[in-house]
């Protein structure tokens, strides 16, 4: 069964700066997607950024980016010039690929990290 | 942009009522979830519900739940019997079925057992 682990569970950072959050997962499969989502204190979840595993090139959305390490099953987002509204819970989550009659989507989960933003 | 909808925001319930908790997916979505957070903790997922049938489910997804898609727009989770511990947030996700399609998530079911 897949595993996700995120090992901090709260982390901070000063307004303009930037803040590394980490993931690592476990898997067997060779393809499967892998997301970040945030959840701010209204507890909405909202995705933030995907990334293909087929794809080596590290996925980008604006101030937010990934370092996805397939060999080492690490999948780190990295927020640029943090904001006030970037303080969350953020989410790291795993799915296989869609497979009728096998595989149906589901998102496995991490723990989370709590983003505080300090001004 | 096309939203899951979720109803009501808050329920507050007494242990042992039934509680039926409603979603609306984005319409032409074919895979459709239920997930739950306990608050502080992971979201878990309870079951997913392709073709009108449960395709997969948890531990968590025992007898005291169920689901159902009545009108081929909604999408319900009741629970029979509802206990201390089901106190959570209830996350509805609707998925569209393109191979690198994102779930999209509902607002969420506040959930008090009382």
């Amino acid at each position: 069964a897949q595993t996700v682990t995120q090992s901090q569970p709260e982390m901070s950072v000063q307004e303009a700066e930037t803040v590394t959050l980490s993931c690592t997962y476990d898997t067997s499969e060779s393809d499967y997607y892998l997301f970040w989502y945030k959840q701010p204190p209204s507890r909405q979840m909202i995705l933030v950024i995907r990334q293909e595993a087929y794809k080596q090139q590290n996925a980008t959305e604006n101030r937010f980016s990934v370092n996805f390490q397939k060999a080492a099953k690490s999948f780190s987002l990295k927020i640029s010039d943090s904001q006030l509204g970037d303080a969350a819970m953020y989410f790291c989550a795993y799915r296989s690929v869609l497979n009728y009659g096998g595989s149906q989507g589901n998102l496995i989960f991490g723990k989370g990290t709590k983003l505080s933003v300090k001004p | 942009e096309p939203e899951v909808t979720q109803t009501p925001s808050h329920q507050v319930t007494q242990m042992g009522q039934e509680v039926i908790l409603r979603c609306v997916p984005i319409s032409n979505h074919l895979y459709f979830y239920w997930y739950r957070q306990i608050l502080g903790q992971k979201v878990e997922f309870l079951v997913s519900f392709y073709n009108n049938e449960i395709s997969e489910k948890s531990e968590i997804f025992d007898d005291q739940f169920s689901v159902e898609r009545p009108d081929g727009s909604n999408f319900t989770l009741k629970i029979r019997s509802t206990k201390l511990e089901d106190s959570a947030m209830y996350f509805c996700a609707s998925l569209e079925g393109r191979w690198n399609s994102p779930l999209h998530f509902g607002n969420g079911t506040r959930l008090t057992v009382t």
